[in-house]
């Protein structure tokens, strides 16, 4: 059975930083790009950053640039998004997602989402 | 970037309706459309991609349909259970986009 557990959020200050990981498992990581998506509390999904199965790849959307880092490590079938200079409307659940190997590259399994609070 | 835009916002229907929600891309993604329901509380899941393949286990009710920059899904009869909020979303470009929702209620 896939499974995604993301961890690590929590309440943060702004201005501060935190790491997200997601420990996936049922399927073999090292050949699946995956992504990060989040929702503000009572809003809509909003893609973060995806990744290729080895890292050759990585994309973020334009709001984050140079704040947010997406990485992994196949070794440990897991999947990081590390944050910084955080700020008050980067409080979301953040999920991460699996991109499908069968036609398309949409997004076949999500994890449960960790909640990010960020404020003083 | 690719905009998304659904339609309508709120759907209101009674159980053994059928349901139409629309989507609208703001330039062509070809078939790299995927639709997705939420429920409260839930993750999002995965019930169409390629516009108009159900994804494993969604059931026949769920139909989708479309290519170029409308898409289209329909639920032939509302079960209890479909009441949810349901996103699409592009992959044909970067960044991948989603639409801001359609809930459907009662």
């Amino acid at each position: 059975e896939v499974q995604l557990v993301e961890s690590g959020g929590g309440l943060v200050k702004p201005g501060g930083s935190l790491r997200l990981s997601c420990a996936a498992s049922g399927f073999t990581f090292s050949t699946y790009n995956m992504n990060w998506v989040r929702q503000a509390p009572g809003k809509g999904l909003e893609w973060v950053s995806s990744i290729s199965s080895s890292s050759n790849y990585i994309y973020y959307a334009d709001s984050l640039k140079g704040r947010f880092t997406i990485s992994r490590d196949n070794a440990k079938n897991s999947l990081y998004l590390e944050m910084n200079s955080l700020r008050a409307e980067d409080t979301a659940v953040y999920y991460c997602a699996r991109v499908s190997a069968v036609a398309g590259n949409h997004f076949d399994y999500w994890g449960q989402g960790t909640l990010v609070t960020v404020s003083s | 970037e690719i905009v998304m835009t659904q339609s309508p916002a709120t759907l209101s229907v009674s159980p053994g309706e059928r349901a139409t929600l629309s989507c609208r891309a703001s330039q062509s993604v070809s078939g790299n459309l995927a639709w997705y329901q939420q429920k409260p509380g839930q993750a999002p899941r995965l019930l169409i991609y390629g516009a108009s393949t159900r994804a494993t286990g969604i059931p026949a009710r769920f139909s989708g349909s479309g290519s170029g920059t409308e898409f289209t899904l329909t639920i032939s009869s509302l079960q209890s259970e479909d009441f949810a909020v349901y996103y699409c979303q592009q992959y044909n470009n970067w960044p991948r986009t989603f639409g801001q929702g359609t809930k459907v209620e009662i």
